[in-house]
């Protein structure tokens, strides 16, 4: 597609419910983010993809998360048993990335999912 | 990564250039500079980036010191539309990633405020 689509945009769980988001990236767009972003604040990174590749997963505040990518395009974040703190809004980006490039690496976003835990 | 230092908030007055500023004393010389934006309920928006020279695209011009300190992203004639939250952000060259993780990490941005 021409963007990074994401779904749910929105999400309300009970806590300790199970969610799941999803993230459409940009095709052949070998490089994917998620980031997190609580109300007021920037993005925190929470992990990256090359291809199907997890290469990074620092950002990830717990355990109750997972995020996987098994074909290299499509990803999906799980959050388990959520708790309150884990409402914001979820936003996945992707790149072409670096390989081979001589210039910055610029990342597209998506609208993002914003997850609301009662 | 370098860290960031910019204001929390500005206000412009629609049709006036905005100048939005940047500190990133401690950048090294393999890091660019980027500008990303955010307007509210959307997710962040590339807007700029450079390395050392000045740079101008369709949507902003990049005036970056010389000893690479400091830098300035300037939108010409702000509207309404440009209101949103600016963050620059300060990356290691793409070459130079070294297979780590080529992530932006945001600080909390300047709230630029357009004024009509």
């Amino acid at each position: 597609g021409a963007g990074v689509s994401q779904s749910p945009r929105y999400k309300v769980a009970k806590r300790g419910q199970d969610v799941a988001l999803r993230c459409d990236p940009i095709s052949g767009h070998v490089s994917l983010f998620w980031y997190q972003q609580a109300l007021g604040q920037g993005p925190e990174f929470l992990t990256y993809f090359q291809n199907e590749a997890q290469l990074d997963k620092s950002g990830l505040p717990s355990d109750r998360f997972f995020a996987e990518r098994p074909e290299g395009s499509v990803s999906t974040l799980k959050i388990q048993r959520t708790q309150q703190e884990d409402s914001a809004v979820y936003l996945c980006a992707s790149s072409l990335g670096f390989q081979g490039t001589t210039g910055a690496n610029v990342l597209t976003f998506g609208a993002g999912s914003r997850l609301t835990v009662l | 990564d370098a860290k960031t230092t910019q204001p929390t908030s500005m206000d412009c007055a629609e049709g006036r250039a905005a100048n939005l500023p940047c500190n990133h004393s401690t950048i090294s010389g393999n890091e660019y500079v980027y500008w990303y934006r955010q307007i509210h309920s959307q997710g962040p928006q590339y807007i700029i980036h450079g390395l050392k020279n000045n740079e101008t695209n369709e949507m902003a011009s990049l005036i970056i010191t010389e000893d690479r300190k400091s830098s300035t992203l300037i939108l010409p004639h702000a509207t309404l539309r440009d209101t949103a939250v600016y963050y620059c952000i300060v990356r290691v060259k793409p070459q130079d990633y070294g297979g780590a993780t080529n992530k932006l990490i945001f600080g909390t941005g300047t709230l630029l405020a357009v004024q009509p």
